[in-house]
């Protein structure tokens, strides 16, 4: 079983539409958890973290459930900007391997005018 | 520039020959990553390390890999007698992580794409 499991999509919405991805974890000790942000043949940059009680910044919005040991990322009003692949990341054990993270494959969106 | 640099960006190899990937990481960064990424898949996490050591060298695949870093600052990472499935694109990150510190914050390089044919 993989430390991180993504719906590798692709998501094809229109402009303006909605979308959400999830993720989810195999660790219930993890405690740190990020989304990445992929363009084509480029680097990962980070999107945002992921807080306990859920978190906005502008048009996207992360959430948290432990219980179900998931992570999930919305995008509302999509724009052509948003086509990328967003990765999720999770740290794993942060009493010995500090710093480390779990990526997931991650889930490619496509967004058509 | 101020961001993570590695070279060479690109690199084509024939089967056997040893490669050598330079990451020279954001000045003041403790914390420096290497992954691989193979086309269609996620990051795979090969070693991390803090200033010079090396605390967690679990992800590297074979002996034929190695990883040094000197002076808290530039890291090399070694592939000998490649074989074909070591084409990847490697991406060098750091971080200010430290210990007991976490910001989750991962400046990537743009990568080293190594083709073994």
């Amino acid at each position: 079983r993989k430390e991180v499991e993504q719906d590798p999509g692709p998501f094809n919405v229109p402009e303006g539409a909605t979308v959400a991805f999830n993720c989810t974890y195999s660790n219930s000790a993890s405690q740190s958890f990020f989304w990445y942000r992929q363009d084509c043949r480029k680097e990962p940059k980070l999107l945002m973290s992921v807080y306990s009680s859920g978190n906005e910044d502008g048009r996207f919005t992360a959430q948290l459930n432990r219980a179900s040991q998931y992570i999930s990322l919305l995008i509302r009003d999509s724009k052509l900007s948003d086509s990328a692949t967003y990765l999720c990341a999770v740290d794993y054990d942060r009493g010995s391997t500090l710093g480390r993270l779990y990526f997931g494959r991650g889930t490619q969106l496509t967004v058509w005018p | 520039g101020a961001g993570v640099s590695q070279s060479p960006s690109n690199k084509v190899t024939e089967k056997g020959k040893d490669v050598e990937l330079r990451c020279d990481p954001i000045s003041g960064h403790t914390a420096l990553y290497w992954y691989r990424q193979s086309l269609g898949q996620g990051l795979e996490f090969l070693i991390y390390f803090q200033g010079n050591s090396a605390p967690d060298k679990s992800g590297l695949p074979s002996d034929r890999f190695s990883a040094e870093r000197t002076g808290g600052s530039v890291s090399t990472l070694t592939i000998q007698r490649t074989q074909q499935e070591d084409s990847a694109v490697y991406l060098c990150a750091s971080s200010l992580a430290g210990r007991g510190e976490n910001t989750g914050e991962l400046f990537f390089g743009e990568g080293s794409r190594l083709t073994v044919l």
